[in-house]
């Protein structure tokens, strides 16, 4: 069972343009949201994270907006740039425990 | 501060053989997870060590285990390898209690042949 739904696939935006990724989550003991960045042969980097009690969170390009009541958050990446090209993952967890992931977006940021 | 490490970054093994990684957690770090990344997926938890004691389990069978040590360091072997088995394989350490922010190393590469 798929507990968290990713999408786009992939995605392939113009340098400078906004990148929006989507996640809807089952389960709702889930209590905290982060998104993780991973390049090619490396492992997965912590970009932004996100607890259910608030709706938005943003740090520098990158904001996470929640919808605690459809059960879903997103990623938006502002001014998207060629080195953002790169595959993000979406995941949950109840408190720190196992997290959760959904199944990747591949980005592509054309210059 | 030191960040998580891994060991060996990539290895091959022959179906049937038996294997273990080692990970080394960031420094003030008591909670070790490792992760299985197959291609083109997102990882999926194998289990967790907090303390020295397993803290969680995900849908792997028993041929997966597992150690933490004092210094918080951990290790995963995998028995009788499948070649399912062929995987990244992540460490993730993080700080435990009201902390929840978990950070990976660059992983290990397994091969099964």
């Amino acid at each position: 069972q798929q507990q968290v739904k990713q999408s786009p696939q992939s995605l392939i935006v113009q340098k400078g343009g906004i990148s929006i990724i989507n996640c809807a989550y089952e389960n709702t003991a889930f209590d905290y949201f982060p998104w993780y960045q991973q390049f090619p042969g490396k492992g997965p980097a912590l970009l932004i994270a996100i607890r259910p009690d608030v709706s938005e969170k943003k740090e520098g390009r990158f904001t996470i907006s929640f919808n605690k009541s459809a059960k879903q958050f997103s990623l938006h990446i502002m001014d998207s740039q060629p080195g953002d090209s790169a595959t993000y993952f979406c995941a949950a967890s109840e408190y720190g425990n196992k997290l959760v992931f959904g199944a990747g977006t591949i980005l592509r940021v054309k210059s | 501060e030191t960040g998580v490490t891994q060991s060996p970054t990539h290895l091959i093994k022959t179906r049937g053989q038996q294997v273990t990684l080692r990970c080394s957690s960031q420094s003030g770090h008591n909670t070790v997870s490792w992760y299985q990344q197959a291609l083109g997926q997102g990882p999926q938890f194998i289990f967790q060590y907090y303390r020295e004691e397993e803290n969680g389990r995900g849908n792997f069978p028993p041929r997966f285990s597992g150690l933490q040590f004092p210094n918080y360091s951990s290790e995963l072997n995998v028995n009788a390898l499948e070649l399912d088995d062929s995987a990244l394989y992540l460490c993730a350490s993080s700080f435990g209690g009201s902390r929840l922010e978990q950070y990976f190393g660059p992983g290990t590469r397994l091969t099964v042949t």
